[in-house]
């Protein structure tokens, strides 16, 4: 299957804490990109890292890609109550269009 | 980013009967997705909208049960057929190529229940 594989699958912790969720995959791929999916609702889109990159920041989120290792990693720095959400990878599909996504980790930042 | 939109939002529809769910993008895009999500699962692609000719679907979906029209590059729609409890699910659309990036961006979702 070329579905990857995100852990951890649940993360609780405190405002002001850090959370790291990493995403694994299986092929070699040109980009990956994770997205937070608030309640049910539609995915936003947080970063595209390509597979050039080792790290891009974007105000408090870090994505690493290694693709010696096929594995990336979000770190969200100082988290807030509203970083309560689900977060997915998603990697292209062999075609090199679509996305395949993992089964996602869900945060829940407590204040 | 592009603004997509979804119409309906959610409906609760009667098992037998069929929804048919669009999307509209504000500026023309290379490609256009569906994906379903089922209750507390990951994001499932059911098909590719190819304007001006058949869907491609993937491994598991079909085009009698999922029929997808696009006739232009800024609007596609999915209708979900002959309904059972089981196509329970949000289904997205989602797009690439806005302003011919590669960054994939996504609907607000259908929430779907059938009973």
């Amino acid at each position: 299957s070329q579905q990857g594989e995100e852990d951890p699958q649940a993360l609780s912790i405190q405002e002001g804490e850090n959370a790291t969720m990493n995403c694994s995959y299986k092929t070699s791929i040109n980009n990956l990109q994770w997205y937070r999916q608030n309640s049910g609702r539609g995915l936003v889109h947080l970063i595209l890292i390509r597979s050039n990159e080792r790290e891009k920041h974007s105000g408090r989120l870090r994505v690493t890609l290694d693709t010696s290792k096929k594995s990336s990693s979000l770190l969200i720095t100082a988290s807030r109550a509203a970083d309560t959400a689900s977060y997915f990878c998603g990697f292209p599909d062999q075609a090199g269009t679509a996305l395949i996504f993992g089964k996602g980790t869900t945060l829940s930042v407590s204040s | 980013s592009a603004v997509i939109s979804q119409k309906p939002s959610r409906d609760i529809c009667q098992r037998g009967t069929s929804l048919t769910i669009q999307c509209q993008v504000d500026s023309q895009v290379t490609m256009m997705f569906w994906y379903r999500q089922q209750p507390g699962q990951s994001l499932t692609l059911i098909a590719t909208a190819n304007q001006g000719s058949e869907a491609t679907y993937e491994s598991g979906f079909v085009i009698d049960k999922f029929p997808i029209s696009r006739p232009n590059l800024t609007f596609s729609t999915l209708t979900v057929s002959n309904m059972s409890p089981e196509d329970s699910s949000i289904y997205l659309c989602s797009v690439v190529g806005v302003g011919g990036l590669d960054e994939q961006y996504f609907g607000p979702g259908t929430r779907l229940t059938v009973t």
